[in-house]
Formats: structure tokens, sequence, C-alpha cells
């Protein structure tokens, strides 16, 4: 079945470091591609999507682009806040079984100190 | 816009008890998910309904959980006989179009003791 693979945290960064976080995903055919940001004591917000191979999804400074070759959708940021300190989730949505499922990585908490 | 609510924000009960959740989504949304998420792991989705038919149910325990959705708006979620490893957050969400940008709320937290 659909799969999502992330990097394992804690990340933990200085103010104004550069963000990567690595997300790979399996999957039969044409999925869409998420990533979700849980602030603390918050529930899960979308940051940004794709939808289709060499789309790029930005929002906050944060991108990603869809690799339909790596099956890759990389999280970055140039210059990290304090307030970026969460814990984010790479996600697929993908038809199985019949129906559109959104399935979630395990998550990277990030922790952004000044 | 009002986002998703639900209640109560945290539980604490004794394994082999009841609890139920309940979730009311954005106003116009077809799709309704509950998702368990573990310390340290990614939600997983228990049950989607579209409107108030059951899409997806695959990966609920249905020997001890139960959902429902009335009149496809509302629904909740019950866990009876409750274990220790049922403890986790608890996700609501909905969306206009299935699998398509869900709005989560801010979950339910369940300690299992």
């Amino acid at each position: 079945g659909n799969s999502v693979t992330q990097m394992e945290g804690p990340v933990t960064l200085s103010e104004e470091a550069f963000l990567t976080i690595n997300c790979t995903y399996t999957a039969t055919g044409y999925p869409s591609l998420f990533w979700y940001v849980q602030y603390p004591g918050e529930g899960l917000q979308l940051l940004l999507k794709a939808t289709k191979a060499d789309d790029k999804g930005s929002n906050k400074g944060f991108e990603a682009t869809y690799r339909k070759e790596t099956t890759s959708f990389h999280l970055e940021k140039g210059s990290v806040q304090v307030s970026d300190s969460a814990v984010y989730f790479c996600a697929l949505s993908g038809t199985q079984g019949g129906s559109e499922k959104l399935v979630f990585g395990k998550g990277t908490k990030l922790t952004v100190n000044p | 816009e009002a986002g998703v609510a639900q209640s109560p924000r945290y539980k604490i009960i004794e394994k082999r008890q009841s609890v139920a959740f309940w979730c009311n989504p954005i106003s116009g949304h077809a799709t309704l998910y509950w998702y368990q998420q573990i310390l340290g792991q990614g939600p997983k989705l228990l049950i989607q309904f579209q409107n108030n038919g059951v899409v997806d149910d695959s990966q609920l325990p249905k020997d001890r959980f139960s959902a429902e959705r009335l009149k496809g708006v509302d629904s909740t979620l019950k866990i009876q006989p409750a274990k220790l490893e049922d403890s986790a957050v608890y996700l609501c969400a909905s969306s206009l179009v299935p699998g398509r940008k869900l709005f989560f709320g801010s979950g339910t937290q369940l300690s299992v003791l």
C-alpha cells in the first residue's frame, strides 16, 4: 500500500539556519503530496501541497518540490525562526481500495533556538 | 469560519472502562475522518465517512471501537472496553473533497491507566 518515510528527529537548529526535512514515498498511480505542521498545543494544519510531478508547494518561506524520479518531497526553508518550532508531517493522498486516503509519515520534531 | 470542534480536550480513564469522543466538522464538509496519533508516530486513519456512510474502516479495531455520524454532520467515536495501548490523541478532521486539504481539530488526548 501507499506509505511515507520521513527523516527521524528531533532536529535542533539555531535561528536563521537552513532547514531540510527529507521525505520519500511509495505509491501507485499519481498521488498528491503534503506537508502538515503541528505547533505545540494545536491541531495539525496544512503547510503546503503539490499535486503533480515537478510542482513546487510553498508557504511561510517553506518549499517542497514533488520529485517523481526520486519519489521525494523534501521540505526546505532558507532561514528558520524560533516560531517554526513544531512537528512536521509529510503526507500522501492517493487512491487505495477505491477511496482517496491521506497517509502520514511519523513526523519530525523541529526545535529552533534563538 | 469555524474550525473542527472536538471534545473533550483531555480524558483519563482506567482500562476496561468506556469512553466517547465528539466531533463537529466544518459546515458543508461531507468527508469526516477519525485518526489515532500515538506518541512519536504519525496519525493513523481509523475511519472515514462520506456524509453518513462509512468509506473506510479497515484499521478500526471493531471489537472495541465504534463510530457513527448521525445525519452526516456530527460524529462520535467510542471505545469499549479501553486498553492501555489505546492511550493516544484522537484527531477528527473534515474536508470538502475526500483526501484533499483536511482541516483538523485540536484532538482529544486519552490516557488509559
